[in-house]
């Protein structure tokens, strides 16, 4: 069965510093892998997906995400915070053949002045 | 296209009332599914359905619970004799039916709250 862990279920950033929000799958077949954004009362907003290929993939908003096998992670990193990024961000994986996704617990990104 | 629309937004009702929420999906989507939201938890499936047929059911879906979609497009979701446990963000998403394009797009939700 897959799985996913989110590491933190809050980060706290500045304005225009790093963000790293953490995810590690588990999975026995190939993974299908998602980073959805939720806003507060809204459903949810795919930023980015990783399929196949290339394993450094680029969503919106400035988002990015790599996939690494050999560590099962797909962390997810925008090099400049925004204040409009605060949101809460939920991790996914699927795999082919297998229609629900299985999210995270999620992690709410804060970002301060 | 205009997106996942989920009817009502809001929905409070004593416990042991039913309640019926609706799903309209993006019209050119097969795929339709629901997921459960509780506070501070990500998502969890429900159900799905391929077109009209209701293909998977997670054992979250207790027998007071049920979806259809009976022409293939719009679906509901009912629970009978709401409990507080029931109290959550219900979630509909839907998507193509071709394996490389299966990205779900999400409604805005439908959340009750059973008092």
């Amino acid at each position: 069965a897959q799985s996913v862990t989110q590491l933190g279920s809050h980060v706290s950033v500045s304005e225009g510093a790093l963000v790293l929000l953490r995810c590690n799958y588990s999975s026995s077949v190939p993974p299908y892998l998602f980073w959805y954004v939720q806003y507060p009362n809204q459903g949810l907003q795919l930023l980015l997906k990783y399929t196949t290929g290339a394993t450094l993939v680029k969503g919106i908003n400035g988002f990015e995400a790599e996939f690494k096998k050999s560590e099962t992670s797909f962390h997810l990193t925008k090099p400049s915070a925004h204040m409009s990024d605060a949101a809460e961000y939920f991790c996914a994986v699927s795999v082919l053949g297998f229609q629900k996704l299985v999210f995270g617990t999620g992690t709410r990104l804060l970002v301060s002045p | 296209d205009t997106g996942v629309s989920q009817d009502p937004r809001h929905k409070i009702t004593k416990r042991g009332q039913n309640v019926t929420f609706r799903c309209d999906p993006i019209s050119e989507h097969n795929r339709l599914y629901w997921y459960r939201q509780t506070l501070g938890q990500g998502p969890e499936f429900l159900t799905y359905f391929q077109n009209e047929a209701q293909l998977e059911k997670s054992r979250l879906l207790s027998d007071r619970f049920s979806a259809e979609r009976p022409k293939g497009s719009f679906s509901t979701l009912e629970i009978q004799r709401t409990e507080q446990g029931d109290s959550a963000m219900y979630l509909c998403a839907s998507s193509p039916d071709t394996g490389m394009k299966n990205i779900q797009y999400f409604g805005a939700g439908t959340r009750l709250s059973v008092l």
